[in-house]
């Protein structure tokens, strides 16, 4: 089945880090461009980064350039986020998304979703 | 810079048929946009990719009353013989290098 799957999500204080996780499965991980998008309670989409496949690109929101970075490792079919310096701002569903090719291109597959809440 | 404007908000009767639009900004009108189901409490689903010629490309599992369509700027979803199911936030989605950008989405009510 193809199919991505996110977890790392949790409690964390501002100024607190976490890493999330998006594990893959039923397609070629490392020829697709892979993202992140979440979705503050209640608000719409909002694109957090994207790793391009071929090169290994990284490409960042500016609300999360200097504090989000991005990593893959196509041994595990697993794509990571790390976040730093989290602000209360950053509470959001996080969603995994492939894209449709190796670089830009529209989202085809989404996870179900992984909740950060920043709070003391 | 490139940004996708929807309506905050549609309406339409059960089994009655709906057409959502999403408009892409000045100097963008041949990109391709995406269309995205969000069903209450789930997480997105890809329905299709709408091309500006209005061919498109829907996406596994993803019913024939869902179609789309262009016009200019205009990406269209079309929705017919509404079913309560199809009650749901609808978002458009373009891109460029190295940037994904959305829609503020379309909550859509069936009477």
């Amino acid at each position: 089945e193809v199919q991505v799957l996110e977890s790392g999500g949790g409690l964390v204080q501002p100024g607190g880090s976490l890493r999330l996780s998006c594990a893959a499965s039923g397609f070629t991980f490392s020829s697709f461009a892979m993202n992140w998008v979440r979705q503050a309670p209640g608000k719409g989409l909002e694109w957090v980064s994207s790793f391009y496949g071929i090169y290994g690109s990284t490409f960042y929101a500016d609300s999360m350039k200097g504090r989000f970075t991005l990593s893959r490792d196509s041994s595990k079919n697993t794509l990571y986020l790390q976040m730093n310096s989290l602000r209360a701002e950053d509470t959001a569903v996080y969603y995994c998304a492939k894209s449709s090719g190796p670089d830009r291109g529209y989202l085809d597959l989404w996870g179900r979703g992984t909740l950060v809440t920043v709070s003391p | 810079q490139l940004v996708v404007t929807q309506s905050p908000s549609a309406s339409a009767s059960l089994g009655a048929s709906v057409k959502l639009t999403c408009t892409l900004s000045s100097g963008h009108s041949s990109f391709a946009i995406a269309w995205h189901q969000q069903q209450p409490e789930r997480g997105p689903r890809y329905l299709m990719k709408v091309n500006s010629d209005g061919s498109h490309t829907k996406g596994d599992g993803i019913p024939d009353r869902f179609s789309g369509s262009s016009s200019g700027a205009e990406r269209y979803l079309t929705i017919s013989s509404l079913q309560s199911e199809d009650e749901a936030d609808y978002y458009c989605q373009s891109w460029g290098s190295g940037i994904q950008v959305f829609g503020g989405g379309t909550k859509l009510t069936v009477l």
